[in-house]
């Protein structure tokens, strides 16, 4: 069975830019979640799916940022425009129920 | 409002010797509490976990972690630690539902020949 995949692995940009972030869940898991690590610091939620619906946004840190899931599999998250403040990795997971499957990350350097 | 805290960022232990990576939390409802571990160019992937019943939890790879209420901890040890433990290990909590997951700051584990 496929774990969950991210696209791409990884991705450098100039501030201003727009990015996007693509996450294959594990087939057949309603809930999908990003979340964020900022160099060095912890793992941060960013928000919550379930199915196409956002169950849950209240890490996403501000509007430049927006997580789509459209039909209910793949989920986007768009970083429009880039900041320096966003580099890091971010972190793509899908559960059916409470255990969550991560994928390997998206590593994002904004210059 | 949940947190995690883990006690040092790095921790370098000898081949054979005891690994003891400790995480305190603090949540105000029941708790789900996890360990992940993070290889090289890997995604997270889940340790062991601690939602009700038996304080001692068992994980992969040798690893355990005993849930202390009284001390808002869920250390994570593993007698005898091997070359191939050398990762860098997530403290994380959730609320019952197991959805938002709080994570720690990560300890990276060294381990020495």
């Amino acid at each position: 069975e496929a774990g969950v995949t991210q696209f791409p692995s990884h991705s450098v940009i100039e501030k201003g830019q727009t990015v996007t972030l693509r996450c294959d869940p594990i087939s057949g898991h309603d809930n999908l979640y990003w979340y964020r690590r900022v160099m060095g610091k912890e793992i941060k939620f960013l928000l919550h799916f379930v199915k196409e619906s956002k169950q849950d946004e209240s890490g996403m840190p501000n509007n430049r940022f927006l997580a789509e899931r459209t039909g209910g599999t793949y989920s986007t998250l768009k970083v429009q425009p880039a900041e320096l403040e966003d580099s890091g990795v971010y972190f793509c997971a899908s559960s059916q129920e409470t255990l969550q499957f991560f994928g390997p990350g998206t590593r994002l350097t904004v210059l | 409002a949940q947190s995690v805290t883990q006690l040092g960022s790095h921790v370098s232990v000898s081949e054979g010797a005891l690994v003891l990576l400790r995480c305190n939390y603090s949540s105000s409802v029941p708790p789900y509490l996890f360990w992940y571990v993070q290889y090289p160019n890997q995604g997270l992937q889940l340790l062991l976990k601690y939602t009700t019943g038996a304080t001692l939890v068992k994980g992969i790879n040798g690893f355990e972690a005993e849930f202390k209420k009284s001390e808002t901890s869920f250390h994570l040890t593993k007698p005898s630690a091997h070359m191939s433990d050398a990762a860098e290990y997530f403290c994380a909590v959730s609320d019952s539902g197991g959805f938002k997951t709080i994570f720690g700051a990560g300890t990276r584990l060294f381990v020495k020949a």
